[in-house]
């Protein structure tokens, strides 16, 4: 079984710019999660999707992220425009049913310069 | 403080040791509890969940006090594959299925 995958590994963006961010979730898992690490703290939630719906979006930095998973298959987390501090590990899991193991994807490393 | 502390090491301890990790959570309400490994510069990835009675996956045990609201960790006969962070991770449950991490232990084993 094909575990959660992500799109690009790395991505170098400019102040200013937009980066799009992908995942794909393991097959028949409804829920996906985006969280994000920037450089010495933990990892930290962002949003959970059940589906195509956004069950829980606190996480959310501000509103220069928009995330969106149409037809509740693979998500997209959208950056515009881009900040220095932006820069981080975005990580993508997903799992069978909300409060079970969450299986992550290998990670988006964003740098913006 | 913290929502979940873990001392960050790291614990460098030689082949066949035991060694233990604990791990704090402030928020009584929480509802299950993990630990995972990463390894350098890769995902986080589950090794085991967390019960309160207990649970044993061969050289590594986990324990949970709701009392006291720490989670450990034992890993019996260590090996260097073993070197890695490992991570304490909270879910609140109740409506929130987020996982909340610590910053992770790192562990070092050395022949």
């Amino acid at each position: 079984e094909a575990g959660v995958t992500q799109f690009p590994s790395h991505s170098v963006i400019e102040k200013g710019q937009t980066v799009t961010l992908r995942c794909d979730p393991i097959s028949g898992h409804d829920n996906l999660y985006w969280y994000r690490r920037v450089m010495g703290k933990e990892i930290k939630f962002l949003l959970h999707f059940v589906k195509e719906s956004k069950q829980d979006e606190s996480g959310m930095p501000n509103n220069r992220f928009l995330a969106e998973r149409t037809g509740g298959t693979y998500s997209t987390l959208k950056v515009q425009p881009a900040e220095l501090e932006d820069s981080g590990v975005y990580f993508c899991a997903s799992s069978q049913a909300a409060g079970y193991e969450q299986y992550f994807g290998p990670g988006t490393r964003l740098t913006v310069t | 403080r913290k929502e979940v502390e873990q001392d960050p090491g790291p614990f460098n301890v030689p082949e066949g040791a035991t060694v233990a990790f604990n791990c704090t959570y402030s928020n009584s309400a929480s509802q299950s509890f993990f630990w995972y490994r990463q390894d350098c510069r890769k995902e986080p990835k589950l090794l085991m969940s967390v019960y309160s009675s207990g649970n044993e996956d061969g050289r590594f045990t986990a324990q949970l006090n709701r009392a006291s609201q720490y989670i450990s960790l034992l890993i019996r006969d260590s090996k260097l594959s073993d070197s890695a962070t490992y991570l304490c991770v909270v879910n609140r449950g109740s409506g929130t299925y987020k996982y909340i991490f610590g910053t992770g232990t790192r562990l070092k084993v050395l022949a």
